[in-house]
């Protein structure tokens, strides 16, 4: 199994409706990332968590939310899907301790289409 | 604000050709910096990690290195070969905070 599961892998979705990605972990890290991306754009964080107590804003966090359920859980949320959404979104975690190398891992990537 | 940028943004050789591709970034204060390999619509792969007490990695034909002071590191690829063709990236970590993303380069190693 991989280190790092998201769920769907893929999803067609329309407008306005409320779609949930998910990550599951089992790498024991505590940092967990949502990525975009978007051709030509390359990754954009969406939002970060670095223990289950910890969320943070990434630099476009405007209509997602996120909950870290545990430290091996982190969801990623579209309260009401728009077409622009449609994008590659991917789940990263990673443990920058003095025992760790700080290397980010990620998972296979889940495609969102919004109609 | 760190900004990471990447050149070129596409390549093309042909097979057996060494080539370098390059990552700037703009804050030398970092704590890693990692390269991947992304093929058309899949997940990111690692390729090489460099932590910012180090100057190169390497990984079979995989050469990093990193000059903190100039804000720069470049991936070498030796005798390159057509199942290399990919974008690669490269992500800066930063102290206590998270990775900024370069745009990445696309390469192609024509048969």
């Amino acid at each position: 199994d991989a280190d790092v599961t998201q769920t769907p892998r893929n999803r067609i979705t329309k407008t306005g409706k409320r779609i949930m990605l998910e990550c599951s972990q089992t790498k024991g890290h505590d940092r967990m990332y949502w990525y975009r991306q978007d051709p030509g754009l390359g990754l954009r964080l969406i939002y970060y968590s670095f223990d289950v107590k910890d969320i943070n804003k990434g630099e476009i966090s405007d209509g997602y939310s996120v909950s870290r359920q545990a430290q091996a859980k982190f969801s990623l949320s579209l309260e009401s899907a728009i077409p622009n959404q449609t994008a590659l979104y991917f789940c990263a975690t990673s443990d920058p301790t003095p025992s760790n190398t700080g290397e980010l891992f990620f998972g296979e990537g889940s495609r969102l289409t919004v109609l | 604000k760190q900004e990471v940028t990447q050149i070129p943004a596409a390549l093309s050789v042909p097979e057996g050709e060494n080539l370098v591709l390059n990552c700037s970034f703009t804050d030398s204060a970092i704590y890693n910096l990692q390269w991947f390999r992304q093929d058309p619509g899949k997940g990111l792969t690692s390729l090489l990690l460099i932590q910012s007490s180090q100057r190169e990695q390497t990984s079979g034909r995989l050469n990093a290195s990193l000059d903190k002071s100039s804000g720069r590191s470049t991936l070498y690829i030796a005798a390159s070969q057509p199942g290399d063709s990919a974008t690669y990236l490269c992500a800066v970590g930063n102290y206590g905070q998270n990775f900024v993303f370069g745009p990445g380069t696309r390469l192609s190693v024509l048969p």
